[in-house]
């Protein structure tokens, strides 16, 4: 059971770098998330999804991207990194008449 | 606004102790869902339990069990005689059907259990 799958896992950015963060769910969920976790602060709401086609800013929203083209896709856009952005990212789905969000392994993101 | 407390950051115990983690929840919404996740060293995140606003029964499976109080806002997690393998970091959640089912987090509390 795959469930919520996020690539790379591993990522060292260089100041100024893109990159794009994948999220693949093979659940059928219509929402979909992008978190990231820094010490001390728990897990933080970037974008959100609740269906194809429609994204939601989260949290803290500034200086990334996301896009969902598929259901099962929810790609994280970082366009010009900054080493604020070094963090640990978490993808999650929940189906829509659900209210338990199951999560990926997470993406640990170093910006130097 | 919702919010979740998690006022230990830290708790160390020697194996086979009982430990509780507090959690304590803000918000309106009369129906509203919590949660508590592991995030075990190797990083992921474990879905450990949901508990509804409406049922206010306490929970055990196997060494871990769950006091759930509405009254002081309170969603409690003991683990009964601590293992190593229940070293991590828990957190605490919320979400509620008007707030989207947005998760609101606690920051969490280190468990460290010594052998």
């Amino acid at each position: 059971n795959a469930g919520v799958t996020q690539t790379p896992k591993f990522r060292v950015l260089k100041t100024g770098q893109s990159m794009t963060l994948l999220c693949a769910q093979d659940m059928n969920h219509e929402y979909m998330y992008w978190y990231r976790q820094d010490p001390g602060m728990g897990l933080r709401l970037i974008h959100y999804s609740v269906g194809e086609g429609t994204t939601a800013k989260g949290e803290v929203p500034d200086g990334y991207n996301v896009s969902r083209l598929k259901k099962q896709n929810f790609l994280l856009g970082l366009e010009s990194a900054a080493p604020s952005q070094t963090s640990v990212y978490f993808c999650a789905s929940r189906e829509s008449s659900g209210n338990t969000i199951y999560f990926g392994e997470g993406s640990w993101l170093t910006v130097v | 606004a919702q919010k979740v407390t998690q006022a230990q950051t830290e708790i160390s115990v020697v194996e086979k102790e009982d430990v509780t983690l507090d959690c304590v929840y803000e918000t309106r919404d009369t129906t509203y869902y919590l949660f508590w996740y592991k995030q075990p060293p190797s990083g992921e995140l474990v879905f450990l339990i949901r508990r509804n606003s409406f049922d206010e029964q306490n929970e055990i499976s196997g060494r871990y069990s769950w006091n759930f109080q509405k009254s002081t806002s309170s969603f409690n997690f003991t683990i009964t005689a601590s293992q190593v393998v229940d070293s991590a970091v828990y957190f605490c959640a919320l979400t509620s059907p008007d707030s989207n089912y947005q998760l609101i987090w606690g920051a969490g509390t280190k468990l460290i259990i010594k052998p």
